[in-house]
């Protein structure tokens, strides 16, 4: 089936620092695939999203690249922010019989120290 | 526009009791999905609803079962809590058009305690 692995966290970095989180996927067929963030005691906020291979997603200055040929998906950001700090979800959705249904990794909590 | 919402916050159950959880889609989607994420995990896929029936379900046994009504809000009931099931209950909302990608805009989630 579909699955999803983050690299473990807690990532901890100092402000203004580059940011890589790894995510790489295992699915049949051609899924779109999702960078999601969760602050602490809410619910997820989509961050970036690409449909097939070698489109770029990209927001607030987050950006990964779908690359089929690693069945990768890392999350950049050239200068994270305290602010920057929460968890982060990477998740793929293909169709199944007639829905969609997102299938996310673990997980990787950032932390990011003034 | 108001976004998904759910209720309540927080709960507290004991083993073998039953719960039932609240959601109110975005306004103008018709397509309700329910997710569990148990702590330090990501969301697992429960099942989803659209116009009022099931399409899809996930790996959880019968006793989660759901509900979407005319005006597409949703619940999630659970019934014959076992200790496992304490995790945050995300919902869902998005408007699917055939064959392509949509959208799914989260609530803020639940949080169940079973002691």
């Amino acid at each position: 089936g579909n699955s999803v692995t983050q690299m473990e966290g807690p990532v901890t970095l100092s402000e203004e620092a580059f940011l890589t989180i790894n995510c790489t996927y295992t699915a049949t067929g051609y899924p779109s695939l999702f960078w999601y963030v969760q602050y602490p005691g809410e619910g997820l906020q989509l961050l970036l999203k690409a449909t097939k291979a070698d489109d770029k997603g990209s927001n607030k200055g987050f950006e990964a690249t779908y690359r089929k040929e690693t069945t990768s998906f890392h999350l950049e950001k050239g200068s994270v922010q305290v602010s920057d700090s929460a968890v982060y979800f990477c998740a793929l959705s293909g169709m199944n019989t007639g829905f969609q249904k997102l299938v996310f990794g673990t997980g990787t909590r950032l932390l990011v120290s003034p | 526009e108001t976004g998904v919402t759910q209720s309540p916050t927080h709960l507290i159950k004991t083993r073998g009791q039953q719960v039932t959880l609240r959601c109110s889609s975005q306004s103008g989607h018709n397509t309700v999905s329910w997710y569990q994420q148990a702590l330090g995990q990501g969301p697992q896929f429960i099942f989803q609803y659209y116009r009022e029936e099931e399409n899809g379900r996930g790996n959880f046994p019968p006793r989660f079962s759901g509900l979407q009504f005319p005006n597409y809000s949703s619940e999630l009931n659970v019934n014959a809590l076992e200790l496992d099931d304490s995790a945050l209950y995300l919902c869902a909302s998005s408007s699917p058009t055939s064959g392509s990608l949509y959208e799914q805009f989260f609530g803020p989630g639940t949080r169940l305690t079973v002691l």
